[in-house]
């Protein structure tokens, strides 16, 4: 299956950081992972993506697993802007990106 | 605009009529793709272009459902005879480069389509 696994729900008090994980077992080498996130009634936001090493922008980290059969976006700072779904995505030679259910992220104030 | 733009955002429809959904992607981006989101759930592919050519069609989910982008830059989603099961949120996203596996894409805000 091309889909990832992630949990369904996480909460995350407000100006702390937190930590999204994401299965990816099955990829192979030249699958990237992308991480996107959506909120209510717009469509999804890119927020950052990678190969094989972490990656830093303006948004979040993306910590990649030597093996590759996972990775954990990070928000350094989670603000009330930053309650979304959020997807973790494996993008391979194909155009689809193949989504699955995201992690609902919840900050409390 | 600066940003992928669909429209109607909003379309009732009743069961059996057909119905036509727009994307005015970002232009100059090559690639553009429309995804189904059920309520609750992560979109699914249902097609991609490259230019004016129709790559992929893999996830279109019925003969019912065609696309076409004529000129390479507006795409028009257009589904006949809808049912009940095609009441979703409908996603188009564009980006600048041929297929996506290293870039990012941006979508629209998407179109909600409920048959009744």
């Amino acid at each position: 299956d091309a889909k990832t696994t992630q949990p369904n729900s996480m909460e995350s008090n407000e100006e702390e950081p937190v930590h999204l994980p994401c299965n990816h077992s099955t990829i192979s080498g030249t699958d990237y992972i992308h991480w996107y996130r959506q909120l209510p009634s717009q469509g999804p936001e890119y927020v950052i993506h990678g190969l094989t090493s972490n990656v830093n922008n303006r948004m979040a980290s993306l910590a990649i697993a030597e093996d590759r059969k996972s990775s954990t976006l990070i928000l350094h700072r989670a603000t009330l802007r930053d309650a979304a779904v959020y997807y973790c995505i494996r993008s391979s030679t194909g155009n689809q990106f193949y989504f699955g259910t995201g992690t609902s992220l919840t900050v409390i104030p | 605009g600066a940003g992928v733009s669909q429209s109607p955002r909003y379309k009732v429809a009743k069961r059996g009529q057909d119905v036509a959904l727009r994307c005015d992607p970002i232009s100059g981006h090559v690639s553009l793709f429309w995804y189904q989101q059920a309520l609750g759930q992560g979109p699914e592919f249902l097609t991609y272009f490259q230019n004016e050519a129709q790559l992929d069609k893999s996830g279109l989910p019925s003969d019912r459902f065609f696309a076409e982008r004529p000129e390479g830059s507006v795409s028009t989603l257009k589904i006949q005879r809808t049912q009940q099961e095609d009441s979703a949120v409908y996603l188009c996203a564009s980006s600048p480069v041929q297929g996506r596996v290293n870039t990012e894409a941006f979508f629209g805000q998407g179109t909600r389509l409920t048959v009744v």
